[in-house]
């Protein structure tokens, strides 16, 4: 089945920038998504079709696609901008889809 | 507002079955592709099934296919996941989440999410 592959965790300190990657074989055709979870409640998404932002997601949430990889970037990382990131996508057919195995971002 | 209002969970025995119900309004449900997923206690997401927004096409994630069967109400703006010989890996959290449309245009994606029913199988 299809797979989409993050590192468990990444650090920043307060201020920085923070990249979290994400890959899989569908990526050069498939559109990557990526959500944010924090503690006890429910995803929100901050990127959509690669490198867009929904209304209300702040300009520091950015997204972007290379090949197999997809990368949200997070410019000028704060404490609240700490939790849980996954990315999401389709495999290569388009209907099933699938989430990454998700990123704890500490910003400390 | 959009809001997605689940119920439906609870605690059942290996086997057994329990139907999820997912409430929507604030939005037009019938417009939209509808999702359930699932996170099982301190791990990630996992897509569990889709359906279209005429109820046409559904598909599922490999480890539910013959146990679970959603469906949708769009007269009710209604999301339904049944199901049946219910194992001790399904325990989760299950969200219902939503697509999006603008217009004439609709993206894929999960956009709006409830806040999700707590489904303990256990004996």
């Amino acid at each position: 089945s299809y797979e989409l592959t993050q590192p468990p965790s990444v650090s920043v300190s307060p201020g920085q920038t923070a990249r979290i990657p994400c890959s899989g074989d569908a990526l050069p055709k498939k559109y990557a998504y990526w959500y944010q979870q924090k503690s006890g409640q429910a995803p929100v998404l901050v990127i959509y079709e690669d490198n867009k932002r929904p209304s209300g997601i702040p300009q520091k949430f950015s997204g972007s696609s290379s090949g197999t990889m997809a990368t949200l970037t997070i410019s000028g990382a704060q404490v609240e901008d700490e939790g849980d990131y996954y990315c999401y996508s389709t495999d290569s057919g388009g209907y099933h889809w699938v989430f990454g195995g998700g990123t704890k971002l500490t910003v400390l | 507002e959009v809001q997605l209002v689940e119920s439906g969970g609870g605690l059942v025995q290996p086997g057994g079955s329990l139907r999820l119900s997912c409430a929507a309004s604030g939005f037009t449900f019938r417009s939209n592709w509808m999702s359930w997923v699932r996170q099982a206690p301190g791990k990630g997401l996992e897509w569990v099934a889709n359906i279209k927004q005429d109820g046409s096409e559904k598909y599922y994630v490999d480890s539910v296919k013959g146990r679970f069967t959603i469906s949708r109400d769009n007269a009710k703006s209604s999301l339904f996941l049944q199901m049946n010989s219910l194992r001790a890996e399904d325990t989760a959290v299950y969200f219902c989440a939503s697509g999006y449309c603008s217009g004439n245009n609709c993206y894929a994606g999960l956009w709006y999410w409830g806040q999700g029913t707590l489904v303990t199988v256990s004996s």
